[in-house]
């Protein structure tokens, strides 16, 4: 059964940091893009950060490029969010998602097929 | 960046009726699609890939269609458990854009 957990959120204050983690089971993680996304307390989701399986090709939404370095270890199965620089409006519930594709002739399409229970992260002094 | 937008973004609806939630994106995306569902508290769920693909598992009243700019979520008949919230998402790896909609909540009338 594939399983993903996250940990690590909690209370920060402004401009602090925080590391979040994800852990998965159930599947070669190794072999599998992922990304983090996260949720406002009463809002919509916000796609936030993406890695390749291999963790060569990164990505970051604007909202937190040069603040959020997301990383993985395939040897432990993890996914990693280290979080500075910390603000207000980064406080959400962060969830890690799997990618799994779908192949059509020369191309593919990705999707969010795996989904975190959300690790809740508030900034507040 | 892609922008998308969906419509409505609340509707209120009664158990048996057909439901309609529109996604446009502001640039083609071809059929770079997927419709998530959100109960409160818990993880998005996955319905619908490829702007039509029904996940496996998901009841066959979630149908999707759609392409380039253009997308719509159908259910054909509402259900109890149906109650929630359904987001959109664009995914194009290559330009490294995953954007969701804003989402549209369905609540019973």
């Amino acid at each position: 059964e594939v399983q993903l957990v996250e940990s690590g959120g909690g209370l920060v204050q402004p401009g602090g940091s925080l590391r979040l983690s994800c852990a998965a089971s159930g599947f070669t993680f190794s072999s599998y893009e992922m990304n983090w996304v996260r949720q406002a307390p009463g809002k919509g989701l916000e796609w936030v950060s993406y890695i390749s399986s291999s963790g060569s090709t990164i990505y970051y939404a604007d909202s937190v490029k040069g603040r959020f370095t997301i990383s993985r270890d395939n040897a432990k199965n993890s996914l990693y969010l280290q979080m500075n620089s910390l603000r207000a409006e980064d406080t959400a519930v962060y969830y890690c998602a799997r990618v799994i594709r779908y192949y059509y002739g020369s191309g593919s399409y990705p999707y969010f097929d795996y989904w975190g229970q959300g690790t809740l992260v508030t900034v507040s002094s | 960046d892609i922008q998308l937008t969906q419509s409505p973004s609340f509707l209120s609806a009664s158990v048996g009726d057909r439901v309609t939630i529109t996604c446009r994106a502001s640039q083609g995306i071809s059929s770079y699609l997927a419709w998530y569902q959100q109960k409160p508290g818990k993880a998005p769920k996955l319905l619908i890939y490829a702007a039509s693909t029904l996940q496996s598992g998901v009841p066959s009243r979630f149908s999707g269609s759609g392409s380039g700019t253009e997308f719509t979520l159908t259910i054909s008949s509402l259900q109890p458990e149906d109650f929630a919230t359904y987001y959109c998402q664009q995914l194009n790896s290559y330009l490294g854009d995953f954007t969701f909609g804003p989402g549209t909540k369905v609540d019973i009338k």
